[in-house]
């Protein structure tokens, strides 16, 4: 089946620690991004990724790292967490990085940073 | 301003009604348009593009006003499964990053 795999659905964890999410697609997607989404404003975008090795700052960017080594994988690292990166957040791709594509997302992770 | 703006809502409709969302964007450059359906605590899902032309698909129309950056969704005859939340999303072109609005939320009742 054609998805988009997040892990872990929901984590709850204490400021400072770090912490990965994973995101992997079987799709062979060229395109991924993570995104937040915070009630009243929407998704926004944290970073994005045209190819392997190729990954760019989205509209949210501080506080998170990632990585594209792999084609399929686009892992989301918090260094050290804090509070007001506790979100939902969705990992999402799409078959290219150039033009009007559409988005698979993943199923989505609830970050709670107490 | 934001770069997509919906009516957040709620729209509250009997089942069989037909209901309307608009949309509006601020980037005159964009180039694709979308609308998406969200449950609750749910991954976002494409509902449908968004053509210049309008499409339909079943009980959904979509239509597009590019001189008003103007979007709509239009469902006719709406079921109880219908209740979610719509979002609006547009691309500015250049590289595939999609905007999205912060969504209009729709309840179907019976």
């Amino acid at each position: 089946e054609a998805q988009v795999t997040q892990n872990p659905r929901y984590l709850i964890t204490v400021t400072g620690k770090k912490l990965t999410v994973t995101c992997s697609q079987n799709m062979n997607h060229e395109y991924m991004s993570w995104y937040r989404q915070d009630p009243g404003l929407g998704l926004r975008q944290i970073y994005y990724s045209m190819n392997v090795e190729v990954t760019d700052k989205g509209d949210v960017p501080e506080g998170y790292k990632v990585s594209r080594k792999e084609k399929r994988n686009f892992p989301l690292i918090l260094e050290s967490p804090s509070p007001n990166q506790t979100s939902l957040y969705f990992c999402a791709s799409s078959l290219l990085a150039q033009g009007g594509y559409g988005y698979t997302f993943g199923s989505g992770t609830r970050l709670t940073v107490v | 301003r934001k770069e997509v703006e919906q009516d957040p809502g709620p729209f509250n409709v009997p089942e069989g009604a037909t209901v309307a969302f608009n949309c509006t964007y601020s980037n005159s450059a964009s180039q694709s348009f979308f609308w998406y359906r969200q449950d609750c605590r749910k991954e976002p899902k494409l509902l449908m593009s968004v053509y210049s032309s309008g499409n339909e698909d079943g009980r959904f129309t979509a239509q597009l006003n590019r001189a008003s950056q103007y979007i709509s969704l239009l469902i006719r005859d709406s079921k109880l499964s219908d209740s979610a939340t719509y979002l609006c999303v547009v691309n500015q072109g250049g590289y595939n990053k999609l905007i999205f609005g912060a969504g209009t939320r729709l309840a179907v009742h019976p």
